[in-house]
């Protein structure tokens, strides 16, 4: 079973329109939780971290269920320059203290006109 | 924001050969450093951690033998394929740990390998 699932989609969205997709992780021990943003054949940026409590950045929301495992973004009012990959990515607290990243295999998103 | 280079951002080499790719923090110090490797519609896969002054961490079934990390300064990680064949063709991309902020971690813009 794989550490960071993700629907790899593609989600198909309208200009405008408001999409979300979820990413589950199997560690229960995970400490911190990102979305990275992916551009094909470019490196990882980061776009936000995800907190308890949820976090809202413009039109990006994430949230977290500690409980159920999985993280959520939503983006509302879509602009085509939101085409991309969306990585899940998952803090896992190990013996080495150095915090490895977990990667998800991302989620495609393709805003269409 | 911190910014991290690769260089170079491709290369063509033949089977057999080795390669070195250069990653590097340029406007704080890095006493981390991660090695990725990344397949077409995969997701990245740490291969190694690169530790400043000591040896690198290898995550399991990377060979450390076939593919060398030399984390010599605070601002300078390499890593080197070695007799490099076709399987080893990749998108590889480092990352510096965020001295001030826990836990992330900033990419480089990657380096893509073609061995023919």
């Amino acid at each position: 079973r794989k550490e960071v699932e993700q629907d790899p989609g593609p989600f198909n969205v309208p200009e405008g329109a408001t999409v979300a997709f979820n990413c589950t992780y199997s560690n229960s021990a995970s400490q911190s939780f990102f979305w990275y943003r992916q551009d094909c054949r470019k490196e990882p940026k980061l776009l936000m971290s995800v907190y308890s409590s949820g976090n809202e950045d413009g039109r990006f929301t994430a949230q977290l269920n500690r409980a159920s495992q999985y993280i959520s973004l939503l983006i509302r009012d879509s602009k085509l320059s939101d085409s991309a990959t969306y990585l899940c990515v998952v803090n896992e607290m190990t013996t080495d203290s150095w915090g490895k990243l977990q990667f998800g295999a991302g989620t495609q998103v393709v805003v269409t006109p | 924001g911190a910014v991290v280079s690769q260089h170079p951002s491709w290369v063509i080499c033949k089977s057999g050969t080795s390669v070195k790719i250069e990653c590097r923090s340029l406007d704080f110090q890095a006493t981390t450093m991660f090695w990725y490797r990344q397949f077409p519609k995969q997701s990245l896969m740490l291969m190694a951690t690169s530790n400043e002054g000591s040896k690198a961490t290898y995550e399991q079934g990377v060979e450390k033998d076939k593919f060398l990390i030399n984390h010599a300064s605070l601002t300078l990680s390499t890593l080197t394929v070695t007799s490099a064949h076709p399987e080893d063709s990749s998108f590889y991309i480092c990352s510096a740990r965020n001295p001030l902020a826990a836990y992330e971690q900033y990419f480089g813009p990657g380096t893509r390998l073609t061995v023919t």
